[in-house]
């Protein structure tokens, strides 16, 4: 069955470093990837997408790789800063139609 | 992107009883989706909202359990019936954006308990 996973042990880093999460994925070729942050007791938020024939994609401190050789996709927040501390979800389209299939997400911690 | 709001935001609720979850979008959309996602886990698919028609359910997901409205273009709802301690989660609604080089939108959430 098609699998998205993510490393469900939380990152802890210090502010101003980069944060890098990992979203690997198994069983299915993802036309495209997007990640998302979820706060406590809020609803995913829309973050970037990366399609399958594009290696990078860049958002002011975010920047989203995708390596179809490995099946991973890598999430980096550079120069992180403590309202960067969040839950991180993965997704990407399932072959059964258009709503999304997710990863269990990664709990960054970015301290002072 | 579209807006949704989404009532009740939470809920302690006794077992047996069910609940009725609203999600409203500020504009029309086709397609909306149902989640479910349990403590530390990731977003479960419930259920595919279909204007028109009857939802489309996922495995494990029957109507009877999780009855699913569309009346419109805009608004849906989602009853959780018969509740069981094991129905505590947290239920999301959620749009595909309009262009689907976008993320979709999702409410805020109705965190349950059952009692």
């Amino acid at each position: 069955s098609q699998k998205i996973e993510q490393n469900s042990e939380a990152l802890n880093i210090q502010e101003g470093k980069t944060a890098t999460l990992t979203c690997n994925y198994t069983n299915y070729s993802p036309a495209y990837l997007q990640w998302y942050r979820q706060d406590p007791g809020r609803g995913p938020v829309f973050l970037l997408l990366i399609r399958e024939n594009e290696k990078e994609k860049r958002k002011e401190r975010l920047k989203v790789t995708f390596d179809t050789t490995l099946k991973q996709s890598l999430f980096h927040i550079t120069a992180s800063q403590p309202a960067d501390s969040a839950t991180y979800l993965c997704a990407s389209n399932s072959n059964s139609g258009y709503a999304l299939n997710f990863g269990k997400g990664t709990s960054l911690l970015v301290t002072p | 992107s579209a807006v949704i709001s989404q009532k009740p935001s939470r809920d302690i609720c006794q077992r047996g009883t069910s609940l009725t979850i609203q999600c409203q979008v500020d504009s029309q959309v086709t397609m909306m989706f149902w989640y479910r996602q349990q403590p530390g886990q990731s977003l479960t698919l419930i259920a595919t909202a279909n204007q028109g028609s009857e939802a489309t359910y996922e495995s494990g997901f029957v109507i009877d359990k999780f009855p699913i409205s569309r009346p419109n273009l805009t608004f849906s709802t989602l009853t959780v019936s018969n509740m069981s301690p094991e129905d505590s989660s947290i239920y999301l609604c959620s749009v595909s954006p309009v262009d689907r080089v976008d993320g979709y939108t999702f409410g805020s959430g109705t965190r349950l308990t059952v009692v």
